[in-house]
């Protein structure tokens, strides 16, 4: 059981370019969750889906996409990247319980 | 709009002390509150859940309190030990979805 994963763990983009941030639960967890963290603001949620097919957004979704094919996954997708997309991304899922579990994060940097 | 506040934002302490974390929201029509803790360029990992029914919940060394009236939790960490160096995040989920409400955290050191 891997819980929540992510990748790639670091990437640096160019603005403009664009990329997918990549996440996968194996605890067949209907709720995903993409956050962002940056420093000395705590997290903001970007975008969350309560099962698959379904999205919605969240305090902070200009700039980035998502899609839920699948119960398991749940990738972001950020289009045209700028400076200001420079965070910590932290993809979770929650229990039946309501306990969020989170992903290692991945450090992106656009330069 | 629900805001959550965590004070102090960086405490020092002797290895063995016990000590507090505290956590105040705005809102108190909340679902649950949950403790994090996260270590430098970690993830999230999730310390303790407190549904809006309890008042308090135990995990081994951790003991964390609700009090939804007065919008406050409390994180007391019984015997510090230097491997309790973190930083302690609180998160309320107060609407559908379980959507949460990060506090920007307590930063922990216990000195040897």
């Amino acid at each position: 059981n891997a819980g929540v994963t992510q990748t790639p763990k670091f990437r640096i983009l160019k603005i403009g370019q664009s990329m997918t941030l990549q996440c996968t639960q194996d605890m067949n967890h209907n709720y995903m969750y993409w956050y962002r963290q940056d420093p000395g603001m705590g997290l903001k949620l970007i975008y969350y889906s309560v099962g698959a097919g379904i999205t919605d957004k969240g305090e902070v979704p200009n700039g980035y996409n998502v899609s839920r094919s699948t119960t398991e996954d749940f990738p972001l997708r950020l289009e045209l990247a700028a400076p200001s997309q420079t965070s910590v991304y932290f993809c979770a899922s929650r229990s039946g319980e309501g306990e969020q579990f989170f992903g290692p994060g991945t450090r992106l940097t656009v330069l | 709009k629900q805001e959550v506040t965590q004070i102090p934002a960086a405490l020092s302490v002797p290895e063995g002390e016990n000590l507090v974390l505290n956590c105040s929201f705005t809102d108190s029509a909340i679902y649950n509150l949950q403790w994090f803790r996260q270590d430098p360029g970690k993830g999230l990992t999730s310390l303790l859940l407190i549904q809006s029914s309890q008042r308090e919940q135990t995990s081994g060394r951790l003991n964390a309190s609700l009090d939804k009236s007065s919008g406050r939790s409390t994180l007391y960490i019984a015997a510090s030990q230097p491997g309790d160096s973190a930083t302690y995040l609180c998160a309320v989920n107060t609407g559908t979805a379980s959507k949460l409400t990060f506090g920007t955290g307590t930063r922990l050191q216990v000195t040897l």
